[in-house]
């Protein structure tokens, strides 16, 4: 099993442009999240999915869309990329309440 | 979702017991206590969860008192791959609050 992979590991993008991060999981988890990092800072979530279909706000939603079209896959997406974005997104996985499951990470520049 | 409180930084040497305590005033009775562990450009990794008095696994133990607006996650003999940053959590699993974690630095 490959667990939690994400898509690209690295991008550089210019103010303005977008993109998507996808996550995937073979682990058949119900919920998958995502979350920022920036230095020196834990982790904050971005947006969460407790099923197919289904997506919830985090801490710091603004300026990201997320979709769980499929069980396995979570997008998350920047419209307009601007520099505060420049940050390492973690995508996460888990069957419910306990043990969440990371991906490596993306690190994300936006210039 | 419950707010929780723990010190920034704490240093050890080899092969010594390290406690680390994280407050949580306001647990809901839902609320589990998960406890994390991240080295530099990596994802965090679970350690251990509990609800209510003492969890133990291979890793390290979790001590929650009967009021749960506290808990420590015990590391015995800890090594110099033990530095790290641990991360105390509390919720029922759906909106995790990671906050600043605790950056532990060990030394021989």
């Amino acid at each position: 099993n490959a667990g939690v992979t994400q898509t690209p590991k690295f991008r550089v993008l210019k103010t303005g442009q977008s993109m998507t991060l996808l996550c995937a999981q073979d682990m058949n988890h119900e919920y998958m999240y995502w979350y920022r990092q920036d230095p020196g800072m834990g982790l904050r979530l971005i947006h969460y999915s407790v099923g197919e279909g289904t997506t919830a706000k985090g801490e710091v939603p603004d300026g990201y869309n997320v979709s769980r079209l499929k069980k396995q896959n979570f997008l998350l997406g920047l419209e307009s990329a601007a520099p505060s974005q420049t940050s390492v997104y973690f995508c996460a996985s888990s069957p419910s309440y306990n043990e969440q499951f990371f991906g490596p990470g993306t690190r994300l520049t936006v210039l | 979702l419950a707010k929780t409180t723990q010190p920034i930084s704490m240093d050890s040497y080899e092969g010594q017991e390290v406690n680390i305590t994280c407050s949580h005033n306001n647990i809901a009775t839902n609320d589990y206590i998960t406890w994390y562990q991240q080295f530099p450009s990596q994802g965090p990794r679970f350690i251990i969860q509990g609800y209510k008095t003492k969890v133990t696994n291979e890793v390290a133990s979790l001590f929650i008192p009967a009021d749960r607006k506290s808990s420590t996650l015990s590391l015995p003999r800890v090594s110099l791959s033990d530095t790290a940053v641990y991360y105390c959590l509390v919720g029922d699993g759906t909106a995790l609050i990671f906050g600043k974690g605790t950056t532990l630095s060990v030394s021989s």
